[in-house]
């Protein structure tokens, strides 16, 4: 199984500033990668898919990198909308994993 | 609107049976692979199973092979997860999730439902 180890686990930050959170797979998944973000009692909501593509509605604040085994994600400028879980997938093979999740609060 | 609906959910005692269903609306159910995503109390997002768009095509994650039975009813559009011998392990918020790609290109899940909780206890 592929794992998504991502990093830092938890970050503390405060609205306007720039963030990047990392996602690094234990093997080459090329970049079939998909970033979501997920605030308490809601379902995950899709961001960034194919590693660098900004779903569509997505503000542009959220930009995704990355290829093979190291990924990121970055928010430009938080807002207080921003703050939540974000969690890697790897879609390169079965079976499908997510990585632990970073957990982003306000300063 | 696009829209993903579960239900099912419920408290079920250690070795009994309970079926989801997920009901879609808004798109063409029948071009999209699905997917079941639970989520324990506190933890991280797990996946659990696939269907492709023809139901033809199923995968499971070793976690719940062989417990659990996915299907799907295209003219019903409607998603299933049968889960046999449920263990307290198995507690969790299930979500069923949208494929982003038709016929098969799975890059992302764009459509999550609301997701419905299970509790295995006795």
């Amino acid at each position: 199984d592929i794992q998504l180890t991502q990093s830092p686990s938890f970050l503390s930050a405060s609205v306007g500033d720039r963030v990047t959170f990392t996602c690094r797979a234990s093997q080459g998944i090329n970049s079939y990668l998909a970033w979501y973000q997920q605030k308490p009692g809601k379902a995950p909501k899709l961001l960034i898919y194919a590693a660098s593509t900004l779903r569509s509605g997505v503000p542009s604040r959220f930009s995704g990198s990355g290829s093979g085994t190291e990924f990121t994600l970055t928010i430009s400028s938080l807002q207080p909308e921003d703050f939540a879980t974000y969690y890697c997938q790897q879609l390169n093979s079965f079976p499908i994993t997510f990585g632990q999740g970073t957990r982003l609060e306000i300063k | 609107q696009v829209q993903l609906v579960e239900s099912g959910g419920g408290v079920v005692q250690p070795g009994r049976s309970l079926r989801l269903s997920c009901a879609a609306s808004g798109f063409t159910f029948s071009t999209y692979g699905m997917h079941w995503v639970r989520q324990a109390p506190g933890k991280g997002l797990e996946w659990v199973a696939i269907t492709s768009y023809d139901g033809d095509n199923m995968y499971y994650s070793d976690s719940v092979k062989g417990r659990f039975n996915l299907s799907r009813d295209n003219s019903k559009n409607t998603l299933y997860l049968q889960m046999n011998s449920l263990r307290a392990e198995d507690s969790a918020v299930y979500y069923c999730a949208k494929e982003l790609g038709d016929y098969g290109e799975m890059n992302a899940f764009d459509i999550w439902g609301q997701g419905t909780v299970v509790t295995v206890s006795s």
